[in-house]
């Protein structure tokens, strides 16, 4: 069964500091990898997505992922914090189920908060 | 384009109730996701709905079930709450989730409160 660890629970970054969220990943076969975020009382917003090809993906808001296959890794990345990115990030990995279909596995999220 | 739609957004109801959630799908989205999120558990996945019939199912009890109208929109149910069904209960669609590649889009949740 799949499975996605975000060892992070809580960061604390600095307004205009590099941003990097870890996420690893256990599925037998290629890994279809996302990142949400969710704002407070919202529900979740993709941000980007990995299916094949260049394994450094970009997304919205200035965020980018790469996914590396021998770490089992899909880590988020931002060059510069901004106070607007404080939110809940999670990691997910979508499986193709056995009647059709897929449905998404996810880790327990990173809380991010930004000083100002 | 609208995106996912759920109403209510806010419930409140007493142990033993049975409560209705209602989720429309983005335009020319065929699948419907359901997802309970809750501090202790996470995200966990409920179940799926494709062309009416439900194509898979998340481990939870028979309490919760759900069904999908023919324009695609959903409804998840919960009979004989409990105290632990407290949550924020998200609906997501995509549009056929044949593919393991569908993406799938996320409306703003239930929260659902049960005393």
């Amino acid at each position: 069964a799949q499975s996605v660890t975000q060892p992070d629970i809580h960061i604390t970054v600095s307004e205009g500091a590099s941003l990097e969220l870890r996420c690893n990943y256990s599925y037998g076969a290629t890994p279809y990898l996302f990142w949400y975020v969710q704002s407070p009382g919202q529900g979740l917003q993709l941000l980007l997505k990995y299916f094949s090809g260049d394994t450094l993906v970009q997304g919205i808001k200035g965020f980018e992922a790469e996914f590396k296959r021998s770490q089992s890794s899909f880590n988020l990345r931002k060059p510069s914090v901004h106070w607007s990115d404080a939110a809940e990030y999670f990691c997910a990995v979508g499986a193709a189920l056995t009647g059709g279909g897929n449905k998404l596995t996810f880790g327990t999220g990173t809380q991010l908060k930004v000083e100002l | 384009k609208a995106g996912v739609t759920q109403t209510p957004r806010y419930l409140i109801k007493t142990r033993g109730q049975q409560v209705t959630l209602s989720c429309s799908p983005i335009s020319g989205h065929r699948s419907v996701s359901w997802y309970q999120q809750t501090p202790g558990q996470g995200l966990q996945f409920l179940f799926e709905y494709f062309s009416e019939t439900q194509r898979n199912k998340g481990n939870f009890p028979g309490r919760f079930s759900g069904r999908q109208f023919s324009n695609s929109r959903s409804e998840m149910n919960v009979s004989t709450l409990e105290l632990g069904d407290s949550a924020l209960y998200l609906c997501a669609s995509s549009l056929s989730a044949v593919s393991s590649t569908d993406t799938q889009y996320f409306g703003p949740g239930t929260r659902l409160t049960v005393l």
